[in-house]
């Protein structure tokens, strides 16, 4: 079974600084990679999702992007961070059309101050 | 376009009682999966369910079941003997067209009270 990292866990950061978080993969290989945020209440936005290394679809017009340098690997940046950027980023793996359980990662909650 | 409702934004109840949330669902696909995930205080998307539409009969799990309505696009999760463990968010969701990704649901926010 899948095992996702996600870290940092919690940032506080403040307006206009960058934003760096990682997210590995253990036990599958080629997965599809996605990074969802969760802003104040309770939905889930797709951000960005990843077929393959160096493939990134976005979701939604935003001040992030995202990564993938290896097959594991998903990142997702921003070099200035806004207020709105606040919420709780989760990446995700697996999918495909159809049957494919999605697994989370614990999470990072980022404030921006 | 493909969508999932969950018109239930939280529900309270007592420890021991059944309670039931809602999950009305879109898509033009005629064959699809559905899922469930629970989200404890901790914040981890816990995946519980996922139900492939050719398969319209009710599916029990301890206390949990489900039920899949093909004819109303609904695929309701009810928890029997509610317990103060229950108390989480609770998404329903449905592949998208494209790339696998999970559409949720806004979630359905279950407060069970010892």
């Amino acid at each position: 079974s899948q095992t996702i990292h996600q870290w940092p866990a919690t940032l506080v950061q403040p307006v206009g600084s960058p934003l760096s978080l990682e997210c590995t993969v253990e036990g599958t290989s080629n997965p599809n990679l996605y990074w969802y945020r969760q802003a104040a209440g309770r939905g889930l936005q797709l951000l960005f999702y990843s077929v393959g290394i160096g493939q990134i679809s976005s979701e939604v017009p935003q001040n992030l992007s995202a990564s993938r340098p290896q097959d594991r690997q998903f990142i997702l940046s921003s070099k200035k961070l806004l207020l709105s950027d606040s919420g709780f980023y989760l990446c995700a793996s697996g999918g495909g059309r159809g049957a494919n359980v999605l697994t989370f990662g614990a999470g990072s909650r980022l404030t921006v101050l | 376009a493909q969508k999932v409702t969950q018109a239930q934004t939280e529900i309270s109840v007592v420890e021991k009682e059944d309670v039931t949330l809602d999950c009305v669902y879109e898509t033009r696909d005629t064959t699809y999966y559905l899922f469930w995930y629970k989200q404890p205080p901790s914040g981890e998307l816990v995946f519980l369910i996922r139900r492939n539409s050719f398969d319209e009969q009710n599916e029990i799990s301890g206390r949990y079941s489900w039920n899949f309505q093909k004819s109303t696009s609904s695929f309701n999760f009810t928890i029997t003997a509610s317990q103060v463990v229950d108390s989480a968010v609770y998404f329903c969701a449905l592949p998208s067209y494209q790339g696998g990704k999970l559409i949720f649901g806004q979630g359905t926010e279950l407060s069970v009270k010892p």
